[in-house]
């Protein structure tokens, strides 16, 4: 156990809803990131934020993902108008001050649209 | 564009033997490698690293190798456990921004 939580852990939506995805990182994690998964693929970066601030985004992320990490502790990924090629595996990973550079991955959210 | 290559989608192992698991990359910039074991309806956990100075690190029955002239790296898991069957996924960078390979299933046989 990493520590680091995600809500939901699945969920299947009609194309064109918004969903939002909750990341719960530990305290000591003052970076977060959130990295998309398909099958047969890594994790393929989307965004990092240094606390509060939203440092780097992927060429990935279209206009219809947002992602806010309001009080540098908790982060939400919010999708609008979701397109079926957006299923896939949603993981965050929190990430402290630590000689060897790991991130701590989260379970994941499991999008799924219908 | 992959720029992080794990060729060996799985490998089979017999237990007690080495398992060795093949990662190459494209960019000479990255200074930071990293290995993830992820189990299935898991999020990946973290194994070992090795930055850009040097050519090796070990940890226990894991043994990560840096060839940096040809931008290559190894995983060595020796005994080799069926705990140890898993996706393997290689991670390279620096910075902000790591890149992940696509894994590599490895089956450890009783």
């Amino acid at each position: 156990d990493t520590g680091v939580s995600q809500d939901p852990r699945h969920k299947i939506t009609k194309r064109g809803q918004n969903v939002t995805f909750r990341c719960d990182p530990i305290s000591e994690h003052n970076r977060l990131y959130w990295y998309r998964q398909t099958l047969g693929q890594g994790p393929e970066f989307l965004t990092y934020f240094q606390n509060e601030a939203q440092l780097e985004k992927s060429r990935l992320l279209s206009d219809r993902f947002s992602a806010e990490r309001p009080k540098g502790s908790f982060s939400t990924l919010e999708i609008q108008r979701t397109e079926q090629g957006d299923s896939a595996m949603y993981l965050c990973a929190g990430q402290g001050e630590t000689r060897d550079n790991e991130q701590f991955f989260g379970p994941g959210t499991r999008l799924t649209v219908l | 564009d992959q720029q992080v290559k794990q060729n060996s989608p799985s490998l089979s192992v017999q237990e007690g033997r080495i398992s060795i698991l093949n990662c190459d990359y494209t960019n000479s910039m990255f200074d930071y490698f990293l290995w993830y074991k992820k189990y299935p309806a898991e999020g990946p956990t973290f194994l070992i690293s090795i930055s850009s100075i040097k050519d090796k690190n070990e940890d226990g029955r894991f043994t990560v190798f840096l060839n940096k002239s040809a931008k290559h790296l190894s995983l060595h898991i020796v005994p080799s456990q069926p705990g140890d069957s898993a996706v393997y996924f290689c991670a390279s960078g620096g910075g902000n921004q790591f890149y992940f390979g696509t894994g590599t299933s490895l089956t450890v046989i009783p």
